[in-house]
C-alpha cells in the first residue's frame, strides 16, 4: 500500500465547478505539499501546510492531522486549471513521500 | 531570474551509452534533488544533495551517479543506460531539507532508452 493515497486518479469536470481532491497519507508527517504539474511537463508548488487551512486565489488547501487527510479545493474551476495535481508528505525523516498524482481535466 | 535550469529537454540513447543531465539554479539554494517520474507514479528520488559537497541516495539509486559540482550545479551521469531508465528527469532546489522547504523544479528531460 502507498504511503500517500490520492484520490481521484483522474477528474474530468465542466468549467464553473468546485473540484475537490484528496490526499491520503499513512506515515507521521511535518508538513504536506501539493503542487501542480501543467501538462507541459513543469512543477510548481502550489502549498505547503502542517495545519488548518491555506488560500491562495480560487486554490484552498485544509489538512486534518488526526485524520491524516488533505484536500485540495478549486473553486470557479477553469480550462486553465487543467493539469496533475500532485501531494507530497514530509515524514519525520525530513523525506518526501509522493502521491502518484490527480489528472484534473476542466471542459469549457 | 531562471530558477532551475535543466538541460538538454529531450534525449534519445541507445542501450549502453552514457550521458549527463544537467542542472543549475540561481536561488542559492543549499539543497538539490534528482527525481524520475514515470506513468502512473509518483516523483522518486534518485539522488539529492542536502549541502555543496555532499550526495546522498534516495529511493531509487541504482545505475545513477551525481555529482555537487558547485553550489549551484548537480549533474546526474547515466553510466550505461538501460530502456529501464526512460522517464522523465526533473532536477530541483530548495533552501534546505528542513520542514519549511519548498522545491522549485526545472523544466524536466525526457529520456529514451532503446
Amino acid at each position: 500500500k502507498n504511503e500517500v493515497e490520492q484520490s481521484p486518479q483522474n477528474l474530468t469536470a465542466q468549467e464553473g465547478e468546485f473540484i475537490t481532491i484528496n490526499c491520503s497519507y499513512s506515515v507521521g508527517i511535518s508538513a504536506l505539499h501539493w503542487l501542480q504539474q501543467h501538462p507541459g511537463g513543469g512543477i510548481v508548488s502550489l502549498f505547503m501546510l502542517s495545519s488548518g487551512k491555506k488560500k491562495h486565489g480560487r486554490l484552498i488547501a485544509t489538512i486534518n492531522i488526526q485524520e491524516k487527510h488533505s484536500s485540495l479545493h478549486i473553486t470557479a474551476s477553469h480550462p486553465r486549471d487543467s493539469a496533475v495535481y500532485i501531494c507530497a508528505v514530509r515524514d519525520s525523516n525530513y523525506q518526501l513521500i509522493w502521491g502518484a498524482g490527480t489528472k484534473l481535466i476542466i471542459k469549457p | 531570474n531562471a530558477g532551475v535550469t535543466q538541460t538538454p529537454k529531450f534525449q534519445v540513447l541507445k542501450t549502453g551509452q552514457s550521458m549527463t543531465l544537467q542542472c543549475a539554479q540561481d536561488m542559492n539554494h543549499n539543497s538539490m534533488y534528482w527525481y524520475r517520474q514515470d506513468p502512473g507514479m509518483g516523483l522518486r528520488l534518485i539522488y539529492y544533495s542536502a549541502s555543496e559537497g555532499t550526495t546522498d541516495k534516495g529511493e531509487v539509486p541504482n545505475g545513477y551517479n551525481v555529482s555537487r559540482l558547485n553550489k549551484r550545479e548537480f549533474s546526474l551521469r547515466l553510466e550505461s543506460a538501460a530502456p529501464s531508465q526512460t522517464s522523465v528527469y526533473f532536477c530541483a532546489s530548495s533552501y534546505d531539507r528542513g520542514v519549511l522547504d519548498i522545491q522549485y523544479f526545472g523544466a524536466g528531460t525526457r529520456l529514451s532508452v532503446l
